[in-house]
């Protein structure tokens, strides 16, 4: 059964960092791209990131490029999302998800239930 | 960037009611669009991809259409668990992909 779990959200000063883990089961990291999806409270999804199965291609939004960085770990059950220079604008819950690997990438199929970050002083 | 406007905001339906959601991009996506289901409490569902096409395991009572500009998500018979918020997405400007601002289908 596929599973995305999320962790390591919290509370953050602004200009600080943190680091989200996201932990799949149910299938390989080298198999399907994974992205990073953020929702802040009344707002609606804004993709952040996305990682490609064999991990030479990522892709970042405008609004983190420069700040944050996805990386795995060596067993690649656990991606990462490290967050640097944090804004008040980066509050949001934060999912990992699964590319579908339908017709072409960029459908998700399977979602973490979140991690909520709040960046405030 | 492309802009997804979904409308309208809220929908208000009677169970066994169909309903029709609305979703606009300010660019040409030709079909490379889909749609998630948002139940309270829970992540995102993908409902359709590819504009018309259902994704694994999702009821023949939901239906999308549109190319290009206008896509429409119809939802037929509506069922409790209907009731949710509903996002458009497309993947066109891939590895970019942008998310509508949702619509929330509430029971009337």
């Amino acid at each position: 059964q596929v599973q995305l779990v999320e962790s390591g959200g919290g509370v953050v000063q602004p200009g600080g960092s943190l680091r989200l883990s996201c932990v799949i089961s149910g299938f390989s990291l080298d198999d399907v791209g994974i992205h990073w999806v953020r929702q802040a409270a009344g707002k609606g999804l804004e993709w952040v990131a996305y990682r490609d199965d064999d991990g030479t291609s990522i892709f970042y939004g405008d609004s983190v490029k420069g700040r944050f960085s996805v990386s795995t770990d060596n067993s690649k059950t656990t991606l990462y999302l490290q967050m640097s220079s944090l804004r008040s604008d980066d509050t949001a819950v934060y999912h990992c998800a699964k590319d579908a690997a339908l017709d072409w990438n960029g459908y998700l199929d399977s979602w973490g239930q979140g991690t909520l970050v709040i960046v405030s002083s | 960037e492309v802009v997804l406007t979904q409308s309208p905001a809220t929908l208000s339906v009677s169970p066994g009611e169909g309903a029709t959601l609305t979703c606009r991009a300010s660019q040409n996506v030709y079909d490379y669009l889909a749609w998630y289901q948002r139940r309270p409490g829970q992540s995102p569902r993908l409902l359709i991809y590819g504009a018309s096409k259902r994704a694994t395991g999702i009821p023949a009572r939901f239906s999308a259409s549109g190319s290009g500009t206008d896509f429409t998500l119809t939802i037929t018979n509506l069922e409790a668990e209907d009731f949710a918020v509903y996002y458009c997405q497309q993947r066109y400007s891939w590895p970019t992909i942008t998310f509508g601002q949702g619509t929330r289908l509430e029971i009337k």
